[in-house]
C-alpha cells in the first residue's frame, strides 16, 4: 500500500470548472510538495506546505495535518491546466501515483 | 539563472554499455537530487547531496548504480553495466534547504537500454 495515496487517478473536466485533487498520507511530514508534470515530461514544484493554506494564481493548495490530508484546488480551469498532478512527502521520499486532469475546451 | 541543466536528453544504448547522466544545478542551491521515474514505479528518489556529500543513498537500486557530485556546480549518476529494466526518465533536481525548500527539476534525461 502506497503512504501517499492521491484521488482521483483521471479527471476529465470542462473549461471553467472548479478542480479539486485529494492527497492522504499514512507517514509523519515536515512539508508536503504538489509537483505538475507537463505533456512533455517536465516537472515544475507547485506548493510546499507545512500548515494551512496557500495561493498562487488560480491554484490553491490546503493541508490538514491533524488528518493526515492535503487538496489542490484550481479556480476557472482552463486547457493548459492539463497535466499530472503528483504530491509528495519528499522527507519519506515518498511520492503519489499522481492525478491526470484533463481540461477540454 | 538558466534552472538545472541536465544532459543528455536522450539517451538509447545496449544491455551492458556504461551510461552516464549529467547534471549541474542551480547556483547556491545546496541540495542536489537524482530521481527515477517509470510507468510501474512513478517517480522515486535514487540519491541525494548536501554540498556535495552523499546523504543517502538508500534509494540506488543496485552498485551497479553510482553518484558522484565532485563540485557544487555538477553532479554524474553513472550506470554500468546499463540493462533493459533500467530504461526510464532521471531527474535531477535542486533546492536550497532539503525538504521544506522549493524544488527545482531539470527536464530529464529519457533512458533507453536495448
Amino acid at each position: 500500500k502506497n503512504e501517499v495515496e492521491q484521488s482521483p487517478q483521471n479527471l476529465t473536466a470542462q473549461e471553467g470548472e472548479f478542480i479539486t485533487i485529494n492527497c492522504s498520507y499514512s507517514v509523519g511530514i515536515s512539508a508536503l510538495h504538489w509537483l505538475q508534470q507537463h505533456p512533455g515530461g517536465g516537472i515544475v514544484s507547485l506548493f510546499m506546505l507545512s500548515s494551512g493554506k496557500k495561493k498562487h494564481g488560480r491554484l490553491i493548495a490546503t493541508i490538514n495535518i491533524q488528518e493526515k490530508h492535503s487538496s489542490l484546488h484550481i479556480t476557472a480551469s482552463h486547457p493548459r491546466d492539463s497535466a499530472v498532478y503528483i504530491c509528495a512527502v519528499l522527507s519519506d521520499m515518498r511520492f503519489g501515483a499522481g492525478t491526470r486532469l484533463t481540461v477540454k475546451p | 539563472d538558466a534552472g538545472v541543466i541536465q544532459s543528455p536528453r536522450h539517451e538509447v544504448t545496449e544491455m551492458g554499455q556504461e551510461v552516464t547522466l549529467r547534471c549541474k544545478p542551480i547556483s547556491g542551491h545546496d541540495y542536489l537530487f537524482w530521481y527515477r521515474q517509470t510507468m510501474m514505479r512513478g517517480l522515486e528518489l535514487l540519491i541525494y547531496f548536501n554540498n556535495n556529500v552523499p546523504i543517502d543513498d538508500s534509494g540506488m537500486p543496485e552498485d551497479r548504480f553510482s553518484a558522484k557530485m565532485p563540485n557544487a556546480s555538477f553532479s554524474t549518476l553513472k550506470i554500468q553495466p546499463s540493462e533493459p529494466r533500467d530504461s526510464a526518465v532521471y531527474f535531477c533536481a535542486s533546492s536550497l534547504g532539503r525538504w521544506v525548500g522549493k524544488l527545482f527539476f531539470g527536464s530529464g534525461t529519457q533512458l533507453s537500454v536495448l
